[in-house]
Formats: C-alpha cells, structure tokens, sequence
C-alpha cells in the first residue's frame, strides 16, 4: 500500500519567513499526489496535487510544491508565511489498489507575529 | 452553488445508541468517501462508494455502516458497536474527471457520552 510521512508533527514560522513543510511518499508507481490545507473544525481545501505533468507544482494561497522522485519527496513550500497560514496541512498519496487516497497524520503550522 | 453539505456540525448522543450522519453533493460526482479523524491520527478511510448501490470497506470499517441509494447522498451511520466513536467525521466525493481529487464537506463532530 501506498503511504506517506510527514515529518514534522508540528512547525512553527515566523510571519514572513519560508514555510517548508516535508512529505515523503512510498509508492511501487507513478503517484499522484496532493497537499490539503484543514482550519479549525472545517473540512479539507485542496492546496494542489501533482499528477505526473510538471514536477513544480503550484498551487492556491501563494503555496507550492516540488515532485522529487529521486528523493520520493513532495515537500510544500511558500516564500512568505501570513498569519492567515496557520492551519494543519495533509500530504496524501493515490492508493495504487483502489481508489482511494491515504493521507499523513498532517503538520500543524503556527505562524508568530 | 456546488459543493458538498453535512448535517449537523455537532451532534451529541448517549452511548449505545445508533447515529446517522447526512452527506449530499451537487457536484454530480459518483464516488463519495466517508473518513474518520482523530488528533495527530490524520484521516482514515471508512467506507467508499464509486457508484450508486454499491459501495466498499475502508480500513476502519468495523461499527459504521452506509447506503447509496441516491447518486447525491451517502449517509453514515455510526452503530453501538463502534467502540470509540467520539471523532470529527468528513465526508468527501471525487471528481471523475480528476482522478483521487477529492472534495470535503465541512464535517461532522460526534460526541458520544
């Protein structure tokens, strides 16, 4: 089964500073992958997903993220962190068996003043 | 306005007893996705359904039951027989025109005493 790690259970920023949040993905093939931003007691927003066309993807609210299949990596990143960025973020990978998706245990990102 | 709609936000009820949790789309999307959440558990798969009467176990199966009977509805119901089914309940569908993107209702919080 396909499955994804993220490390980092929680991250904290500094407003204006990078945000780098890392996933990494186990996958026998070619995966599609996406990145889900979550507020407090809301549902998930889709960020972005890769899905095998170009390998830096980009996404809404200023993120991005980089497929490195050398690494099996699909880090999130953003140059600049607004508070409004404080959220949990899922990394999640295709399941190659079915259809569903299987998400990592998510990152909470605080971002300080 | 498309999207997808769960009733009720918050929903209370005393142990042993059996609950329904409501989900509808108007996305005309056929597959549906009912997922359990947990602090620092990430989202774990209840059940699937990839067309109308029919649907599949997820990993977590054990004490929920579902139905599809109607292309726009999946509901869920949590059963006595669920050990511990105090948890925040999304519900999502897919678009099959993109495969594994998913979109999420805003969730359910069940709280059983």
């Amino acid at each position: 089964a396909q499955s994804v790690t993220q490390l980092g259970s929680h991250v904290s920023v500094s407003e204006g500073a990078l945000v780098l949040l890392r996933c990494n993905y186990s996958s026998s093939v070619p995966p599609y992958l996406f990145w889900y931003v979550q507020y407090p007691n809301q549902g998930l927003q889709l960020l972005l997903k890769y899905t095998s066309a170009a390998t830096l993807v980009k996404g809404i609210n200023g993120f991005e993220a980089e497929f490195k299949k050398s690494e099996t990596s699909f880090h999130l990143t953003k140059p600049s962190a607004h508070m409004r960025d404080a959220a949990e973020y899922f990394c999640a990978v295709s399941e190659d068996s079915g259809y569903a998706l299987n998400f990592g245990k998510g990152t909470s990102l605080l971002v300080t003043p | 306005d498309g999207g997808i709609t769960q009733s009720p936000k918050y929903l209370f009820r005393k142990e042993g007893q059996n609950v329904t949790l409501s989900c509808e789309q108007n996305l005309n999307h056929d597959a549906m996705y009912w997922y359990r959440q947990d602090p620092g558990q990430g989202l774990r798969l209840i059940y699937y359904s990839q067309i109308v009467n029919d649907f599949q176990k997820g990993d977590i199966a054990e004490g929920y039951s579902v139905s599809r009977e109607k292309k726009e509805s999946f509901p869920l119901t949590v059963t006595s027989a669920q050990k511990n089914p105090t948890a925040f309940y999304l519900c999502a569908s897919e678009d099959d025109r993109s495969p594994y993107e998913q979109y999420f209702g805003p969730g359910t919080r069940l709280t059983v005493t």
